[in-house]
């Protein structure tokens, strides 16, 4: 089976512009959630999709959003990109919504803001 | 809450020496905790789970966990350290089923092989 595939793999965006984040999970896999990567906070929860519903959402602002397809692809998108918003952002698949499911990561968007 | 401690943001040993990376964690539920190792320029890959089945917990790489609930610990063990071990590894808690936020980390261990 093809793993998690994210694209684009690196970005170089400007302050104030909006990026968008796409996510192919692992076939059969109904569950995405997006993580965001960085040397001071290390890795944080972004949220979660399912059935193309949102089910949790970490504590970030209301300029990241997500969506989910039917086909279980999933984007994220940020809005008037910030200095701080450059990390690498993963994407993970999982079978189902379980604390047991095993969450399987993709190689992450690069996304730099100067 | 869950929340995820790992000691020791570097650790450093010899190759063929035994590798010892420390967890610990917070969790108001019952943990389903996770190691994952994430090599640069990587994303992150699962090398065991604990979900309750055993509290010794056998997973890829000849990687090892022992989940133990009286210390609120879930150690990640190898015997002999080979080169190719060198990466980050994050210890996480999952706050699903319990209504929480996806998967809590830790900070990561960057562990170096000497050689």
């Amino acid at each position: 089976k093809a793993g998690v595939t994210q694209t684009p793999r690196y970005l170089i965006k400007t302050r104030g512009q909006q990026v968008t984040l796409s996510c192919s999970p692992i076939s059969g896999h109904r569950s995405v959630s997006w993580y965001q990567q960085t040397p001071g906070q290390g890795l944080q929860f972004l949220f979660e999709y399912f059935s193309e519903t949102q089910r949790n959402k970490g504590n970030f602002p209301g300029r990241f959003s997500g969506r989910q397809f039917s086909n279980s692809r999933s984007e994220m998108n940020v809005s008037t990109l910030e200095l701080g918003d450059s990390a690498l952002y993963l994407c993970a698949s999982s079978l189902d919504t379980g604390a047991q499911d095993t969450q399987y990561f993709g190689p992450g968007t690069r996304l730099t803001v100067l | 809450a869950q929340s995820v401690t790992q000691l020791g943001s570097h650790v450093s040993v010899s190759e063929g020496a035994l590798v010892l990376l420390r967890c610990n964690y917070s969790s108001s539920v019952p943990p389903y905790l996770f190691w994952y190792v994430q090599y640069p320029n990587q994303g992150l890959q699962l090398l065991l789970k604990y979900t309750s089945a055993a509290t010794l917990v056998k997973g890829i790489n000849g990687f090892e966990a022992e989940f133990k609930k009286s210390e609120t610990s879930f150690h990640l063990t190898k015997p002999s350290a080979h080169m190719s071990d060198a990466a980050e590894y994050f210890c996480a808690v999952s706050g699903r089923g319990g209504g929480a936020d996806g998967l809590t980390f830790g900070k990561g261990t960057h562990l170096i092989i000497q050689p």
